[in-house]
């Protein structure tokens, strides 16, 4: 089974902010990663896929690079609407999820 | 995208057997798809429980396999899970989602299923 790290798992952040959040697999798996967005009471949603390939309808200020086994989802400008809780997910069966990274306004 | 719909008690008693159903509109099941069933404890992350392609093949995450079935009805559109022998932790949301690729573009709204008596 493929573990993902993330880190941190909370982050206090402030609007406008560059906020910078880290993936760490077990093994390799190439490009296999995927980013989700998961806000109070709501379902995940997809923000990134393929650890570096945009989604359509989630803003451009939301970008994902990986170097080896480590990934990162970077929102350039944190707008009040990004405050969410964040999950990697590898796609290799089975299937994981990291354990999450949750962003707090300061 | 197709919308999905989870359905179910949300009250099962220790020992017991959980059964959810997902529906799928705007869509058929009978594509090339694998149909997903992850679960999220109270306060905590997300956890696999495993896929069906719409021919019935399924993959279960190793930990809850020996408890996991997973089920296509092609004639109503939708999916189902149970789940054998429940405890208390196994109290969680549960999604159903919809697999492109390796990724999870479609997503139910879940539904909360509580262990206990």
């Amino acid at each position: 089974e493929i573990v993902l790290t993330q880190s941190p798992d909370v982050q206090s952040v402030t609007l406008k902010e560059r906020v910078t959040i880290t993936c760490r697999a077990s093994q390799s798996i190439g490009s296999t990663l995927h980013w989700y967005q998961q806000k109070a009471d709501q379902s995940p949603k997809l923000v990134i896929k393929y650890a570096s390939q945009s989604v359509s309808g989630v803003p451009s200020r939301f970008s994902g690079r990986f170097s080896g086994t480590d990934y990162t989802l970077t929102i350039s400008s944190l707008e009040a609407e990004d405050v969410a809780t964040y999950y990697c997910h590898q796609g290799t069966s089975p299937i994981t999820f990291g354990q999450g990274t949750r962003l707090d306004i300061k | 995208q197709v919308q999905l719909q989870e359905s179910g008690p949300g009250l099962v008693k220790p020992s017991g057997t959980l059964s959810l159903t997902c529906a799928v509109s705007g869509g058929s099941i009978s594509t090339t798809t694998w149909w997903t069933w992850i679960r999220q404890p109270p306060g905590k992350g997300l956890e696999w429980i495993g896929e069906i392609y719409e021919s019935g093949l399924t993959n279960y995450n190793p930990s809850l396999k020996s408890r996991v079935t997973m089920s296509v009805d092609k004639s109503k559109n939708h999916f189902s899970l149970t789940l054998s022998s429940v405890t208390a932790a196994d109290t969680a949301m549960y999604y159903c989602a919809n697999k492109y690729t390796t990724y999870y573009i479609d997503w139910g709204q879940g539904t909360r299923v509580t262990v206990s008596s």
